[in-house]
């Protein structure tokens, strides 16, 4: 158990919805990171949060959002959703409190699968 | 900026026989450089990382690998295979800290999928 919770672990939606994917990093870590697998892009980066500011951002369209609470957790909203969106979506978090440098490593949740029909 | 390429998007071997997964990497800066493991419906798992030091790595379930900066390589190996190790091994890159330490993106290889024939 990496101690990264993601919900809902599998949504099954239509074309032109939107949903939210939870997650709660690892206690005591600041920084959260989504990414999406799917089978013809592998694992692409979509966006980082470190303390609630947004750090990095990566391959994410413009449909998709992301947010970073005071709590910690983290929501990724994906909006207008294409049947190309399916894929499973990663939480991972890093960076503890007190450790800024960390040991480099990310810690990931069990991801939320996502299918559009 | 960072890459990687895994070479071999599938490998198999011989329950008993070596393991050996290819990663080479791209990096601007000195990496920090991982190997994860997925197996089915699950999330990904650190099997070893390198970041300073020793630049042969051992991991968890008897993986080890070694970092060769002139070959800008990262390959994974396992002197034994075992039938529980037929699954999805990435890896991937980091650059090093120039933000204080706190953009930490890792960028994945497209990963390859290791079966463990009987």
């Amino acid at each position: 158990d990496s101690g990264v919770t993601q919900t809902p672990k599998h949504l099954i939606t239509a074309t032109g919805q939107r949903v939210t994917l939870r997650c709660s990093p690892r206690s005591g870590d600041l920084s959260v990171y989504w990414y999406q697998q799917s089978l013809d892009q592998g694992l692409q980066f979509l966006i980082q949060y470190y303390n609630g500011e947004e750090r990095a951002k990566g391959n994410i369209l413009e449909r998709f959002s992301a947010q970073q609470f005071p709590d910690l957790h983290s929501e990724l909203n994906l909006s207008s959703l294409e049947l190309g969106d399916s894929a499973l979506y990663f939480c991972a978090s890093s960076v503890r409190v007190g450790d800024p440098k960390g040991t480099g490593e990310l810690f990931f949740g069990e991801g939320s699968r996502l299918t559009v029909l | 900026a960072q890459s990687v390429t895994q070479l071999g998007s599938h490998v198999s071997v011989s329950e008993g026989a070596l393991v050996l997964l290819r990663c080479n990497y791209s990096s601007s800066v000195p990496p920090y450089l991982f190997w994860y493991v997925q197996y089915p419906n699950q999330g990904l798992q650190l099997l070893l990382k390198y970041t300073t030091g020793a630049t042969l790595v051992k991991g968890i379930n008897g993986f080890e690998a070694e970092f060769k900066k002139s070959e800008t390589s990262f390959h994974l190996t396992k002197p034994s295979a075992h039938m529980s190790d037929a699954t999805e091994y990435f890896c991937a890159v980091r650059g090093r800290a120039h933000r204080g330490g706190s953009n930490y993106k890792l960028t994945f290889g497209k990963g390859t999928l290791l079966t463990v024939n009987p």
